[in-house]
């Protein structure tokens, strides 16, 4: 089954300051890769998707970036952080295949000061 | 706008009860996924349901899909503690990727020992 990895598990960084999750995958080859923002008490936002190395689809207009470096390697990264850039966010993976669940790490905590 | 929508935003019941949430969609779907998350947790897929199927069934929950109303139900009966968490409906969109879904602002269930 696929495991996701994600670290860290709480961040706080000061406006204006570089940032780079990574998110790790086990238990599968060549899957789609997700990142989502959550904010409190709220659904998840849907940042970017990846169906494969270096192939990366932005859903909204912002702040972030992602890369994908190798199959099961999805980063996600900000030149200058801003204060609406604090939230939950979560990485996820499906096998890509018709009609499967996604599978989400544990998240990283993002807080800016 | 909004693919999938829960009904309520929050439910508070005693332990033994049954819980059931609701789901609103707007377009055609092929499929529609319940999600549940535990706080600051990543979320975990309960059940897909395909969109030629009415009902189906895991262990304490049982989902239902009227795709001519475009809504979803989520029971999960004889409520434990445990059950505590907020749940999510997730659709797909048939004019988009299938494997890219929206997930709806989640319903918060507080189940009382």
């Amino acid at each position: 089954s696929q495991t996701i990895h994600q670290w860290p598990a709480t961040l706080v960084q000061p406006v204006g300051s570089p940032l780079s999750l990574e998110c790790t995958v086990e238990g599968t080859s060549n899957p789609n890769l997700y990142w989502y923002r959550q904010a409190a008490g709220r659904g998840l936002q849907l940042l970017f998707y990846s169906v494969g190395i270096g192939q990366i689809s932005s859903e909204v207009p912002q702040n972030l970036s992602a890369s994908r470096p190798q199959d099961r390697q999805f980063i996600l990264s900000s030149k200058k952080l801003l204060l609406s850039d604090s939230g939950f966010y979560l990485c996820a993976c499906s096998t890509g295949q018709y009609n499967q669940p996604q599978h989400f790490g544990d998240g990283t905590r993002l807080s800016i000061l | 706008s909004q693919q999938g929508e829960e009904d309520p935003q929050a439910l508070s019941i005693q332990e033994g009860e049954n819980a059931t949430m609701n789901c609103s969609y707007k377009t055609s779907i092929n499929n529609l996924q319940w999600y549940r998350q535990n706080s600051g947790r990543g979320l975990v897929h309960l059940i897909l349901i395909r969109s030629n199927e009415r009902e189906k069934h895991s262990g304490r929950l049982r989902v239902t899909l009227d795709t001519s109303k475009k809504s979803s139900s989520l029971l999960i009966t004889a409520s434990r503690a445990a059950d505590t968490a907020s749940y999510f409906c997730a659709t797909d969109a048939k004019k988009t990727s299938y494997d890219k879904v929206i997930f709806g602002p989640g319903t918060s269930l507080s189940v009382i020992p």
